[in-house]
């Protein structure tokens, strides 16, 4: 069954430091996602992709944060200096379509701590 | 603002029905409406999704009231395994139909 995956699975970095965490979306899907989870917080969207564009995003998501799609299969959060209140659950999913109508699978996460 | 209102948590003996209720008075047009559910700190799974009709698949059936207001998911046989945080969701027009997820119902399946 397919599936997104993420990687890495946990990443600790250095406050200030620039982070790139990294999903392979589903082979036929057209739209990607980030979200995130603060621990013992609710999942948060963060911002949603397709055709090379940012679609929508959240407030969360300022200029600190960045997404690519740099090729045909990867897509790509970055973080340019991290703050120690960026550690979370780094979730991705992709959907086949846009809107309401089609499902989005999530990835199994990666796990961002900062110190 | 998740727009939806789910009790906080329940339980539900193993082999039984689990049956998971779910409101969304402001629900209009083209809005679906969603099931995920976490396990743990896992990825959010999606479960089921319907506008009006009601659904069913593999893992639970879907009920949704003829207004549309509200909605319940049904889980027929819950197994220890279905113990997680499943979550209600509305794809809203005027957010983008992102996907905003609420606190959840913390659903604990027991022995």
């Amino acid at each position: 069954e397919p599936e997104v995956t993420q990687t890495p699975s946990h990443q600790v970095t250095q406050m200030g430091q620039e982070v790139i965490l990294r999903c392979v979306p589903i082979s036929n899907h057209l739209y990607f996602y980030w979200y995130r989870q603060i621990l013992g917080q609710k999942v948060e969207f963060l911002v949603s992709f397709y055709n090379n564009e940012i679609s929508e995003k959240s407030e969360i998501f300022d200029d600190q944060f960045s997404v690519e799609r740099p090729d045909g299969s990867n897509f790509t959060l970055k973080i340019r200096s991290t703050k120690l209140e960026d550690s979370a659950m780094y979730f991705c999913a992709s959907s086949e379509e846009g809107g309401s109508v089609t499902e989005a699978f999530f990835g199994q996460g990666t796990r961002l701590t900062v110190v | 603002d998740a727009k939806t209102t789910q009790p906080t948590s329940m339980d539900c003996a193993e082999g039984r029905a689990a049956n998971l209720p779910c409101n969304h008075s402001t629900i209009s047009g083209n809005e679906y409406v969603y099931w995920y559910r976490q396990i743990h700190s896992q990825g959010p799974q999606y479960i089921i999704h319907g506008l009006k009709n009601n659904e069913t698949n593999e893992m639970a059936s879907l009920i949704i009231t003829e207004d549309r207001k509200s909605s319940t998911l049904i889980l027929p046989h819950a197994t220890l395994r279905d113990t997680a945080v499943y979550y209600c969701i509305v794809r809203y027009r005027d957010s983008g139909y992102a996907l905003n997820f609420g606190k959840g119902t913390s659903l604990l399946v027991t022995p």
